[in-house]
């Protein structure tokens, strides 16, 4: 079965750091692109970043850019989001998703919340 | 970046109804549209790609259709298990992928 599950989500103050994680399981990690998509509570969907196979090529949401890092660890069968200068608008369930090409996203993770509050 | 409008944000229908939500995309996007089911406290789940393909797995009373800037997607008679929220997706134009704002569907 095909799985993907986050971690590392939590409760940070405003300019705060934090890396979130999503193992991937039941398929050949290596062979897909993956993604970070966002929910902010109540809200809609928002595409966050993007991470080709072999990692070789990364795109931001321009409101994340410069402050997110994507990378992936393809021996561990892993994604992460490195969250920096974190602010109250991050604040959002994050979703990783598995790239189905072209660039539909399933399946999705089950999601961490992330909340950015003093 | 491509801006998708979905109407309406909500719907309320009663078991068996017909239901129609409609995508707009600001410039033409061929057939690159998904739609996804989100039910609350889940994950979206992928239903339609390339506008009309049904994904494996999801009931044949949903259906798409569309091209270019003008998309629907149709719950031919809604179950219970259906009322959840809708969204669109363009991948025609990258970056950035681009979700529509959403359509609510609830029971009446």
């Amino acid at each position: 079965e095909v799985q993907l599950v986050e971690s590392g989500g939590g409760l940070v103050q405003p300019g705060g750091s934090l890396r979130l994680s999503c193992a991937a399981s039941g398929f050949t990690f290596s062979s897909y692109e993956m993604n970070w998509v966002r929910q902010a509570p109540g809200k809609g969907l928002e595409w966050v970043s993007y991470i080709s196979s072999s990692g070789s090529t990364i795109y931001y949401a321009d409101s994340v850019k410069g402050r997110f890092t994507i990378s992936r660890d393809n021996a561990k069968n892993s994604l992460y989001l490195q969250m920096n200068s974190l602010r109250a608008e991050d604040t959002a369930v994050y979703y990783c998703a598995r790239t189905r090409l072209p660039l539909w996203f399933d399946p999705w993770g089950q999601g961490t919340l992330v909340t950015v509050s003093s | 970046d491509i801006q998708m409008t979905q109407s309406p944000s909500s719907v309320s229908a009663s078991v068996g109804d017909r239901v129609t939500i409609t995508c707009r995309a600001s410039q033409g996007i061929s057939s690159w549209l998904a739609w996804y089911q989100q039910k609350p406290g889940k994950a979206p789940k992928l239903l339609i790609y390339a506008a009309s393909s049904l994904q494996s797995g999801v009931p044949s009373r949903f259906s798409g259709s569309g091209s270019g800037t003008d998309f629907t997607l149709t719950i031919s008679s809604l179950q219970p298990e259906d009322f959840a929220t809708y969204y669109c997706q363009q991948a025609n134009s990258f970056p950035p992928v681009t979700f529509g704002g959403g359509t609510k569907v609830e029971i009446k």
